[in-house]
């Protein structure tokens, strides 16, 4: 079966270090997400990507980066962790525009 | 972007309909109307979308007046598994941004 995974689920890191969080997905759908959820703020979007070697910013993308080398990952890149960035970060994916987007597990992140 | 207005949260009794509205004043012509669901710990997951009037599923039914600013998302009967967040998102096809929100927490009790 088709499935989007995250990982790891888990991360601890500390202030200042670089933070690669993976996304793959089997649906083979053209559209990627990166979403923060924190409490209070819902779920905010930080980057996008329509296709390979697309990328888009969110509403929250300061100190993150993606990049899109094929159909299947989006890597998030937090490239100097701040306590700021400790928060759970799902990725998801849709085929076109209208479509139901589907979600990954989440990744758990905590930046000391 | 069309933003959307909803209850921040809702307290039901199990087996009980529950109606949560949405507002969208600002909703664009191509806009499509998309509820979800999430569940503490995990992803939002999809429930319902629609355009206009009516739409149905396994799950729940999506009423939209003429006018399309809001929309309302019905659970029937609804059971303590139905505890969890619920977003109402407006998007057009060819605009992927969306906004999420806060969402309305449905809380079910015994």
């Amino acid at each position: 079966d088709a499935e989007i995974t995250q990982s790891p689920r888990h991360k601890i890191t500390e202030t200042g270090r670089q933070v690669t969080l993976a996304c793959h997905q089997t649906w083979n759908h053209n559209n990627m997400f990166w979403y923060r959820q924190d409490l209070g703020h819902g779920l905010r979007l930080i980057h996008y990507s329509y296709g390979v070697h697309d990328t888009n910013k969110g509403e929250v993308s300061d100190g993150y980066s993606v990049s899109r080398s094929n159909t299947e990952d989006l890597p998030l890149t937090l490239e100097s962790a701040a306590s700021s960035q400790t928060s759970v970060y799902f990725c998801a994916s849709s085929l076109t525009g209208a479509d139901e987007q589907y979600f990954g597990p989440g990744t758990r992140l905590t930046v000391t | 972007l069309a933003k959307t207005t909803q209850p921040i949260s809702m307290d039901s009794y199990e087996g009980q309909e529950v109606n949560i509205t949405c507002s969208h004043n600002n909703i664009a012509t191509n806009d499509y109307i998309t509820w979800y669901q999430q569940f503490p710990s995990q992803g939002p997951r999809f429930i319902i979308q629609g355009y206009k009037t009516k739409v149905t599923n396994e799950v729940a039914s999506l009423f939209i007046p003429a006018d399309r600013k809001s929309s309302t998302l019905s659970l029937p009967r609804v059971s303590l598994s139905d505890t969890a967040v619920y977003y109402c998102l407006v998007n057009s096809g060819g605009y992927q941004k969306v906004t999420f929100g806060i969402g309305t927490k449905l809380q079910v009790i015994p």
